[in-house]
């Protein structure tokens, strides 16, 4: 009963470095996606996924990129990391119009 | 663009005390509104209310939905101190796909006093 598995759970980057956080789920949904949760914010939609072989833009895209590689897997990369991307990363999946489930978190800050 | 708007975003209470958490919403082809908790880390599900004025319930949590108002509100009655959490409402629209995600509201701090 993993559910979905994020890693890592946490991360120092220096300001221009790049890393990939790596998600996958095990109860063989269609959909997944890429939150990020900042202070005072509550969760805003980077990427998603709503089937394998399909990428779409949420409400915050920029300095990111996706890669779905299966169904069973969603990445989120970061090219160059900023200061301003300093936050906690969720990933989650889903039936269509059904509950999401979430990944426990990647604490990202970038210095 | 879509909106959800929590309120209060932070409210203290004590032990034994009911509390009532509000969310209004603006969306484009409604479809749901969805009740989250997040305690330490990842947000776990609620509720999932679609039809108006029908009231979802679970122990001493409870939660309803106005579609003509355009708000719901989350019931908890006689908080313990395990109820302090984020409180997280998020809404889903109808679209072709069938998932383009939610969007959150800003989330209600809700803190439990002994």
């Amino acid at each position: 009963n993993a559910g979905v598995t994020q890693t890592p759970k946490f991360q120092v980057l220096k300001t221009g470095q790049s890393m990939t956080l790596q998600c996958a789920q095990d109860m063989n949904h269609n959909s997944m996606y890429w939150y990020r949760q900042d202070p005072g914010m509550g969760l805003r939609l980077i990427y998603y996924s709503a089937s394998e072989g399909t990428t779409d833009k949420g409400e915050v895209p920029n300095g990111y990129n996706v890669s779905r590689l299966n169904k069973r897997e969603f990445s989120l990369r970061l090219e160059s990391a900023a200061p301003s991307q300093t936050s906690v990363y969720f990933c989650a999946s889903s039936r269509a119009y059904e509950k999401l489930f979430f990944g426990s978190g990647t604490q990202l800050s970038v210095l | 663009e879509d909106k959800v708007v929590q309120s209060p975003l932070s409210l203290v209470v004590h032990e034994g005390d009911t509390v009532t958490l509000n969310c209004s919403y603006e969306v484009t082809n409604f479809r749901s509104l969805l009740w989250y908790k997040q305690e330490k880390k990842a947000p776990t599900f609620l509720f999932m209310l679609t039809s108006s004025g029908i009231e979802k319930k679970s122990g001493r949590l409870s939660s309803i939905l106005d579609k003509k108002e355009l708000f719901s509100i989350l019931n908890i009655t006689a908080t313990q101190t395990g109820d302090s959490a984020i409180y997280l409402c998020a809404v889903e629209a109808m679209s072709g796909g069938g998932a383009d995600g939610l969007t959150f509201g800003k989330g209600t701090h809700l803190i439990i006093q002994p």
